[in-house]
């Protein structure tokens, strides 16, 4: 009963370097969405997907990218990575419309770049 | 469009006193309402949710809210808090409309005192 499985837990950066945050549900989710989580700021939506071969945009896409080349697998992926990118990554899932069944979260990923 | 204010980003209660932490929301069509909490170094985890029907709504671990229209608040209490409650709770909203995502808020801190 894994629910959503995010890898690695925890990565240091140089700046520049790249690296794929995966994360992965057993729950046959059609929605899955990435996070990232800042002091004060909340949670602020990165990049979404509706189904297997499908993103989107969230509200701070700049400097990531993302696929879903299978429906339980959601790949987060920084080509150069700046100490901005500094956080902790959650990856999440949800059932067809998050309205009616919320989202089930990841344990998080805290990337520091250095 | 719709939005989140969790007013305040720290509240502090002794063991045994009521919780009340804050929620109002802006949402253009009827909103579902999430609580959830995350303990250190965690997750997200669902407290409870509002979508249709009763207005005062029941979650794990003695929490309630009660969804006031009038007020546009989604409040979060518990009669008596315990050690174990401190964490860090966030407020969302989701439309119900289809492809419809979850908008949370900045979270307030719950500290509670022996």
């Amino acid at each position: 009963n894994a629910g959503v499985t995010q890898t690695p837990k925890f990565r240091v950066l140089k700046t520049g370097q790249s690296m794929t945050l995966l994360c992965a549900q057993d729950m046959n989710h059609e929605y899955m969405y990435w996070y990232r989580q800042d002091p004060g700021m909340g949670l602020r939506l990165i990049h979404y997907s509706v189904g297997e071969g499908t993103t989107a945009k969230g509200e701070v896409p700049d400097g990531y990218n993302v696929s879903r080349l299978k429906k339980q697998n959601f790949l987060l992926g920084l080509e150069s990575a700046a100490p901005s990118q500094t956080s902790v990554y959650f990856c999440a899932s949800s059932y067809l419309n998050s309205g009616n069944y919320g989202y089930t979260f990841g344990s998080g990923t805290r990337l520091t770049v250095v | 469009a719709q939005s989140v204010t969790q007013l305040g980003s720290h509240v502090s209660v002794s063991e045994g006193a009521l919780v009340l932490l804050r929620c109002n929301y802006s949402s253009s069509v009827p909103p579902y309402l999430f609580w959830y909490v995350q303990y250190p170094n965690q997750g997200l985890q669902l407290l409870l949710k509002y979508t249709t029907g009763a207005t005062l709504v029941k979650g794990i671990n003695g929490f309630e809210a009660e969804f006031k229209k009038s007020e546009t608040s989604f409040h979060l209490t518990k009669p008596s808090a315990h050690m174990s409650d401190a964490a860090e709770y966030f407020c969302a909203v989701s439309s119900t409309g289809a492809n419809s995502k979850l908008t949370f808020g900045k979270g307030i801190t719950l500290s509670v005192r022996p």
